[in-house]
């Protein structure tokens, strides 16, 4: 099935470290999502994105739908031990229906 | 406020066996939509179910197949298991007014095939 191109696929960091991973397409998406999980979880949203060239921010969180909306990134700044996870874009066509994930970025926080 | 309810958590099957997996929506929530997650790939939509009947689907056989009921819960049904359906099954619910309204994911259901 079809996959974005997100990365990179995995960071091993520095606690206090900013993190900065991204998701590209070749289509245009309408929506962009970010998502974390957890070993044995579901995906839990962090940012959602609804419009081209929006940055919105969530605690140490940032995250910017791309001008062309064929790309987001994703930024963690100052990053702590419970920031380790797999983080997740999605891009939706519509505004119903199927989330197109990425591979996943798989974050370790070194402490 | 209950989120998405899916059972079982676990579930061990044998190849050629067939499987449900069930889904209670978050309270509110009148849209399901079921996803594959194989080992280290993110979420694969299967389909989605709004109003009982089958809305939307991926690219996925027809052994795959769901059902919604009035109280909106839903079930994903998996027949003539394959060792390569081994994956994290998870359940998303959210508004047909949009996914701006929220779209929630559950824990999932982790089914093995032997």
């Amino acid at each position: 099935g079809q996959q974005l191109n997100q990365s990179p696929q995995s960071m091993f960091i520095q606690e206090g470290e900013d993190v900065s991973m991204n998701c590209t397409s070749s289509s245009i998406f309408n929506t962009w999502l970010w998502y974390k999980q957890d070993p044995g979880e579901g995906p839990v949203l962090l940012i959602a994105l609804y419009k081209a060239g929006e940055l919105t921010s969530n605690g140490r969180l940032t995250a910017q739908f791309g001008i062309t909306r064929k790309d987001s990134f994703l930024n963690i700044s100052a990053s702590i031990p419970s920031d380790v996870g797999i983080y997740f874009c999605a891009g939706l066509r519509g505004s119903q229906g199927n989330l197109i994930f990425g591979k996943g970025t798989k974050l370790s926080v070194k402490p | 406020d209950a989120g998405v309810t899916q059972s079982p958590t676990h579930l061990i099957k044998t190849r050629g066996q067939q499987v449900t997996l069930r889904c209670s929506p978050k309270s509110g929530h009148d849209t399901v939509s079921w996803y594959q997650q194989a080992l280290g790939q993110g979420p694969q939509f299967i389909f989605q179910y709004y109003e009982e009947e089958e809305r939307q689907r991926g690219n996925f056989p027809d052994r795959f197949s769901g059902h919604q009921f009035p109280n909106y819960s839903s079930e994903l049904n998996v027949n003539a298991l394959l060792l390569g359906d081994s994956a994290l099954y998870l359940c998303a619910s959210s508004l047909d007014r949009g996914i701006d309204y929220g779209y929630t994911f559950g824990s999932g259901t982790r089914l093995t095939v032997v």
